[in-house]
């Protein structure tokens, strides 16, 4: 079987400084791991994704993610936030012993001018 | 604009009743996925196409099928609505079977309010 949990709901932040969102999984596989991002009223958009290449995994509009298996962590990082990254970010897990994919509930990011 | 498409983008009903929502996948792929968007369940997956045969089953309620036809759009039907099946319905596709690597694009939704 296989979770995802994303620590916090909600993280607001100012702009200009730093984004952290933080996501921990469990698969019983090597997992594939992603990052989509929801703005209001519009449907999901990949950000970046983890295959088991390289640990560091680099998105769009400067977003990044390290893939920790000690840690079973894939925190979503980005060094300055934009009044655009204001949205909802979700980490989703993928076995590769399934058909099928896990979403962890969303966190709202807000980001205050 | 992923290239995945859905329709209507809006839909309301009254409890009982019976709905089709479509789903167009992104030109070339073969698998199209449905899921649900709730308040208070967050985004889960319903079920899995590849190339017209179901190939995974998440939480579906049995009152809810799908189909994929010959063009490869998908059908997502639901009957005997009740109030707690408004929510927002996304449908995604993928080249191929979800496994790694493979990227998933979601369409718009569509939101479904039952009255």
């Amino acid at each position: 079987a296989q979770s995802v949990t994303q620590l916090d709901s909600h993280v607001s932040v100012s702009e200009g400084t730093p984004v952290l969102l933080r996501c921990n999984y469990s698969s019983s596989y090597s997992p594939s791991l992603f990052w989509y991002v929801q703005h209001p009223n519009k449907g999901l958009q990949l950000l970046l994704k983890y295959t088991s290449a390289a640990t560091l995994v680099k998105g769009i509009n400067g977003f990044e993610a390290e893939f920790k298996k000690s840690e079973t962590s894939f925190h979503l990082t980005k060094p300055s936030a934009h009044m655009s990254d204001a949205a909802e970010y979700f980490c989703v897990v993928s076995d590769g012993g399934y058909q099928k994919v896990t979403f962890g509930i969303g966190t709202k990011l807000q980001v205050i001018p | 604009d992923s290239g995945v498409t859905q329709t209507p983008k809006h839909l309301i009903t009254a409890t009982g009743q019976r709905v089709t929502l479509r789903c167009s996948p992104r030109s070339g792929d073969l698998s199209v996925y449905w899921y649900q968007q709730s308040l208070d369940q967050g985004l889960q997956f319903l079920i899995h196409y590849y190339n017209g045969e179901e190939r995974a089953k998440g939480n579906i309620l049995e009152r809810f099928s799908a189909q994929q036809f010959p063009d490869l759009h998908s059908e997502l039907n639901l009957s005997s609505l009740e109030l707690g099946d408004s929510a927002l319905y996304f449908c995604a596709s993928s080249r191929d079977v979800w496994r790694e690597g493979e990227t998933q694009y979601f369409g718009p939704g569509t939101r479904l309010l039952v009255l």
